[in-house]
């Protein structure tokens, strides 16, 4: 099982240039979640979606869009970039929400480096 | 204010030493509480929930104050394969995703 995979792993943008960042996950999960990490901020929620045709914004949405058009995959972009969304990217899926009672592990990517210059 | 507040460290220890870590919520909604360990350059995974009476796994040791709104972490006979960051994880009432702290820095040195 692959689990959650990221495309691309690396990329380094001109400011102004967009571009797309790609999660697809294996496991039927209906949760899925785009964060970012950057140093002395820990993960922050960008956007997430509670299944197939379905977003909703996080913490932090201004400069991205996403869609989620197939339950396995959940498109994060960036229309026109930014230096300050220099950052490392994380996509995590989960089977329930924070929501639902019990346990909601989340299993992340390994992650996308994006550099906006 | 942060939602969830950790030390960032980094904490230094040697070998088999034991080492406890906490972290702070300010939301008393928050319900459900977990320790994810993240390595350098890689994704976070879940090490652990947090259960209201403590819970134990190995060597490590997680126990929950509600009434100070905390979360502690102990690592008993620390393994160099221990260094790591450890994040704070809480699941606040009314929210759909998890809200992370920032983490908290481990080196285990021999």
């Amino acid at each position: 099982n692959a689990g959650v995979t990221q495309t691309p792993k690396f990329r380094v943008l001109k400011t102004g240039q967009s571009m797309t960042l790609l999660c697809a996950q294996d496991m039927n999960h209906e949760y899925m979640y785009w964060y970012r990490q950057d140093p002395g901020m820990g993960l922050r929620l960008i956007h997430y979606s509670v299944g197939e045709g379905t977003t909703a914004k996080g913490e932090v949405p201004d400069g991205y869009n996403v869609s989620r058009l197939k339950k396995q995959n959940f498109l994060l972009g960036l229309e026109s970039a930014a230096p300050s969304q220099t950052s490392v990217y994380f996509c995590a899926s989960s089977h329930m929400g924070a929501r639902s009672s019990g346990a909601n592990v989340l299993t992340f990517g390994a992650g996308s480096r994006l550099t906006v210059l | 204010r942060k939602e969830v507040e950790q030390d960032p460290g980094p904490f230094n220890v040697p070998e088999g030493a034991t080492v406890a870590f906490n972290c702070t919520y300010s939301n008393s909604a928050s319900q459900s509480f977990f320790w994810y360990r993240q390595d350098c350059r890689k994704e976070p995974k879940l090490l652990m929930s947090v259960y209201s009476s403590g819970n134990e796994d190995g060597r490590f040791t997680a126990q929950l104050n509600r009434a100070s709104q905390y979360i502690s972490l102990l690592i008993r006979d620390s393994k160099l394969s221990d260094s790591a960051t450890y994040l704070c994880v809480v699941n606040i009432a009314g929210r759909r995703a998890l809200t992370f702290g920032s983490g908290t820095r481990l080196q285990v040195q021999p």
